[in-house]
């Protein structure tokens, strides 16, 4: 089947502008993460949805980021007054969950992001 | 913070031999889940192996297998039979009870023909 999905694949920005990066999981995959991996610091979690629970927004790095799960499958992560260190490749990645959410995560392809 | 370590940045292998690549962890957790994941030039993290902890049996898949010694939390990956198409950037994981993946480092593996 169709494995996890991300667009756009690279993304060019100037400073101060939003940004919007869709992910579409695996089909029947009801938890979702976002990760962020930049040179200086390596692969971090952002945000975790699980189903229709309240996300897990511990790993956002300021309020300038948001994301958002509709109807339990695709999900938005928005950058807002974007800057020069959110240059990075954003990951996201599915796994089945919630049972099973210490289970397997597969990973999309990313979106590289830099800001000019 | 409980971390990933994966001590080597770099290591190489001519094809067709065997190498190892190191990952020590820490937690406080006993049941938690270990991977090694794969990322090529293309940026796909691909899965490469994943372990139990739970589970005293080390992990294989073909030409991977790991070592887990978990007393010592150090997670080993072997790869036998090196071919070209190995060469990556490989990254140890673990997960636990919160879900999130901790990630080491990484480790650029090149493959010399």
């Amino acid at each position: 089947g169709a494995g996890v999905s991300q667009s756009p694949s690279n993304k060019v920005t100037e400073k101060g502008k939003d940004v919007e990066l869709r992910c579409d999981p695996i089909s029947g995959h009801t938890a979702l993460y976002w990760y962020r991996q930049s040179l200086g610091q390596g692969l971090e979690f952002l945000i975790y949805f699980q189903g229709n629970s309240a996300p897990d927004k511990s790993g956002l790095p300021s309020d300038r980021f948001s994301a958002e799960r509709t109807g339990g499958s695709v999900s938005t992560l928005t950058i807002q007054r974007t800057q020069q260190e959110d240059s990075a490749v954003y990951l996201c990645a599915s796994s089945l969950g919630p049972r099973q959410d210490k289970e397997t995560q597969y990973f999309g392809p990313g979106t590289r992001l830099l800001v000019l | 913070a409980q971390t990933v370590t994966q001590s080597q940045p770099e290591m190489s292998v001519q094809e067709a031999e065997t190498v190892t690549l190191s990952c020590t962890y820490d937690t406080s957790e006993s049941d938690y889940y270990l991977f090694w994941y794969k990322q090529p030039p293309s940026r796909q993290m691909i899965l490469v192996i994943r372990q139990e902890a739970y589970k005293q049996q080390n992990a294989t898949e073909n030409r991977f297998s790991v070592n887990f010694q978990k007393a010592a939390k150090s997670f080993s990956l072997k790869i036998s039979d090196s071919q070209l198409g190995d060469a990556a950037m490989y990254f140890c994981a673990r997960g636990g009870s919160n879900y999130k993946l901790t990630f080491g480092k990484g480790t650029l593996l090149t493959v010399n023909p």
